[in-house]
């Protein structure tokens, strides 16, 4: 049980570059969450999918796209890489969201220049 | 709407001494309430968390917070702090109606010092 795994770990950007950051779960989850941590902040929701097929924007979603065609997986696509949108993200899924725990993945430290 | 503000964005202890970190929330629904810890360059891991029952919640590592609804607060302790407890610390609110989505405070940094 590997419980959430991001990919990759670290990745340097050109302005304009696209990329796809990767997040998969084991633990048949159907709720998943992906977030942003700015230096010095504390964590803000992109986007959130309640199940396979199902997305919607979270509080700073502009730059980012989702898409969710399984329960374990849930890719964060960049488009047209910003350096604003330089930062650390996390990917999270839980069972329930009745006062259920996230489960956090390690986290894909990106850098646009 | 659902937020949280983290009164201290620094605290400095030195080692066996308690810690007290202070948070207060805002919910529309009934909340769920969470801390959790990030040791540098690590991810998130739950320390405890409030989920209505018992007031007085105990955690990981010696780390215990109470929920005060009359006070909107939620506050985490520990009698005696560790070297090893230096990291960043979030304070979480989630509520009922909010399909899991959770509001982070802007954190604590805990510098523990011998």
């Amino acid at each position: 049980n590997a419980g959430v795994t991001q990919t990759p770990k670290f990745r340097i950007l050109k302005i304009g570059q696209s990329m796809t950051l990767q997040c998969a779960q084991d633990m048949n989850h159907n709720y998943m969450y992906w977030y942003r941590q700015d230096p010095g902040m504390g964590l803000k929701l992109i986007y959130y999918s309640v199940g396979a097929g199902i997305t919607d924007k979270g509080e700073v979603p502009n730059g980012y796209n989702v898409s969710r065609s399984t329960t374990e997986d849930f890719p964060l696509r960049l488009e047209l890489a910003a350096p604003s949108q330089t930062s650390v993200y996390f990917c999270a899924s839980t069972g329930r969201t009745d006062s259920y725990e996230q489960y956090f993945g390690p986290g894909t430290r990106l850098t646009v220049t | 709407a659902q937020s949280v503000t983290q009164l201290d964005s620094h605290v400095s202890v030195s080692e066996g001494t308690p810690v007290l970190l202070r948070c207060n929330y805002s919910s529309s629904y009934s909340p769920s309430l969470f801390w959790y810890v990030q040791h540098p360059n690590k991810g998130l891991q739950l320390l405890l968390k409030y989920t209505s029952a018992a007031t007085l919640v105990k955690g990981i590592n010696g780390f215990e917070a109470e929920f005060k609804k009359s006070e909107t607060s939620f506050h985490l302790t520990k009698p005696s702090a560790h070297m090893s407890d230096a990291a960043e610390y979030f304070c979480v609110v989630s509520d009922a109606d909010s399909w899991g989505k959770l509001q982070f405070g802007a954190g604590t940094q805990v510098v523990v010092t011998p």
